[in-house]
């Protein structure tokens, strides 16, 4: 079963210190999401890319966050000089892009913050 | 300003009785509307969805019902099973070329066997 997959699961960080997080959508799915949830949250959007271009941003993904698909394919989220409130699932989702579909989801990177 | 709206954190059902999930939402630009699924230490797993043309959709043991007027939706798993012991997301999408879906805060369903 090729999901939606993750990488790292966990990442433990200070403070201060810049972290990037990973996501492979499945295969041939032109769409794929960024979302953020806290606890006791639902999931809110962060950014979306249509193959490599980025066509929305929510006002959730400050300067210090940047996200990119260089090739269409997989996907890295950064987060510079990270922050407390910055510890959250972040979530990545992926769609075919032939319309209104629904969203596939991976399990997510938890990050804790230091 | 929550557009989603799950106003029931927690709902307990015995095995076998029907669990009706409910969601009600604000904005009127909403079009399309989504349940997932989610385990513990899970990414959300897609049920089932409606569009805003539709006032049901069924799929299995779920249906989704949809009162534009009241902008109101719920999910009805019958028969309910333990497995179905989860966090119910509802989320909803505008019209108007944006994909984002704006979620609830989620209901978490016990089945008791």
């Amino acid at each position: 079963d090729t999901g939606v997959s993750q990488d790292p699961r966990h990442k433990i960080t200070k403070r201060g210190q810049n972290v990037t997080f990973r996501c492979d959508p499945i295969s041939e799915h032109n769409r794929l999401y960024w979302y953020r949830q806290t606890l006791g949250q639902g999931p809110e959007f962060l950014t979306y890319f249509q193959n490599e271009a980025q066509l929305e941003k929510s006002r959730l993904l400050s300067d210090r966050f940047s996200a990119e698909r260089p090739k269409g394919s997989f996907s890295t989220l950064e987060i510079q000089r990270t922050e407390q409130g910055d510890s959250a699932m972040y979530l990545c989702a992926s769609s075919l892009g032939v319309g209104r579909e629904p969203q596939h989801f991976g399990d997510g990177t938890r990050l804790s913050i230091l | 300003d929550q557009q989603v709206k799950q106003n029931s954190p927690s709902l307990s059902v015995q095995e076998g009785r029907i669990s009706i999930l409910n969601c009600d939402y604000t904005n009127s630009m909403f079009d399309y509307f989504l349940w997932y699924k989610k385990y513990p230490a899970e990414g959300p797993t897609f049920l089932i969805s409606i569009s805003s043309i539709k006032d049901k959709n069924e799929d299995g043991r779920f249906t989704v019902f949809l009162n534009k007027s009241a902008k109101h939706l719920s999910l009805h798993i019958v028969p309910s099973q333990p497995g179905d012991s989860a966090v119910y997301f509802c989320a909803a999408i505008t019209g108007a070329g944006s994909y984002q879906l704006t979620f609830g805060k989620g209901t978490k369903l016990s089945v008791i066997p």
